[in-house]
């Protein structure tokens, strides 16, 4: 399964909206009926965090102006109003069969 | 608090071996599967190796098939992941990351560990 993530970059007054999208070449449903799409956050220098879950379920702690949404074979991340502190690289997971696979990467920064 | 840290990282000429080890603590770590995923330097994250909670199943990412072992001692609370015959492609920070329980992914991280192979 091959994830295909758009923009590779995105620039992004603060305060503004950001949206990040993750498309796969092969549905995500799992034979459970679940989606297993993810979304991480990777700022620099750190480690990726988890930040939505199962599409749209946000992780322990992640401040609600993240959202997911999508289904099938379409996956959208956005940011309601970006903070300084969004800054970095978002990657979306599936987790649906093995091997999981990662999206190549989307980079926010700051206008 | 859930942490996992890894070690056993560095330098390694290509061709030689090394064992990265995780020691996990802050949760029932008998009851959860453990994954490894790399990411080489300035690229993206690649799922690398996972094995479930008893250590009788194991998956590896072709590209390390046969080449790296991953394993688990529970009364430890340490998953490790043995890479031999090891090439320059394998240079990356490899993190150690918790299976989630209740549906089918990952969710806590570990700071990493940097492989390097290189003459």
């Amino acid at each position: 399964i091959v994830l295909t993530q758009t923009p590779l970059s995105s620039p992004v007054t603060l305060g503004q909206p950001a949206s990040i999208s993750c498309r796969s070449s092969q549905s995500l449903v799992h034979s459970d009926g679940n989606t297993y799409l993810s979304w991480l956050q990777q700022r620099p220098g750190q480690p990726p965090r988890l930040l939505i879950y199962k599409i749209s379920n946000r992780f322990s702690g992640v401040p609600d102006r993240f959202s997911g949404s999508g289904a099938g074979t379409d996956f959208t991340l956005k940011i309601s109003r970006v903070e300084a502190e969004d800054v970095g690289v978002y990657y979306c997971l599936h987790s649906t069969q093995s091997p999981f696979t990662f999206g190549g990467g989307t980079k926010v920064e700051i206008k | 608090e859930v942490q996992l840290v890894e070690s056993g990282g560095g330098l390694v000429q290509p061709g030689g071996s090394l064992r990265l080890s995780c020691a996990a603590s802050g949760f029932t770590f008998s009851n959860y599967w453990i994954h490894w995923v790399r990411q080489a330097p300035g690229k993206g994250l690649v799922w690398v190796s996972d094995i479930n909670s008893d250590g009788r199943s194991r998956n590896y990412a072709d590209a390390v098939r046969g080449r790296f072992t991953i394993s688990r001692d529970n009364d430890k609370n340490t998953v490790y992941l043995q890479m031999n015959s090891l090439r320059a492609e394998d240079t990356a920070v490899y993190f150690c990351i918790r299976g989630s329980k209740g549906w089918n992914g990952i969710d806590y991280w570990g700071q990493g560990n940097l492989v390097t192979v290189s003459s």
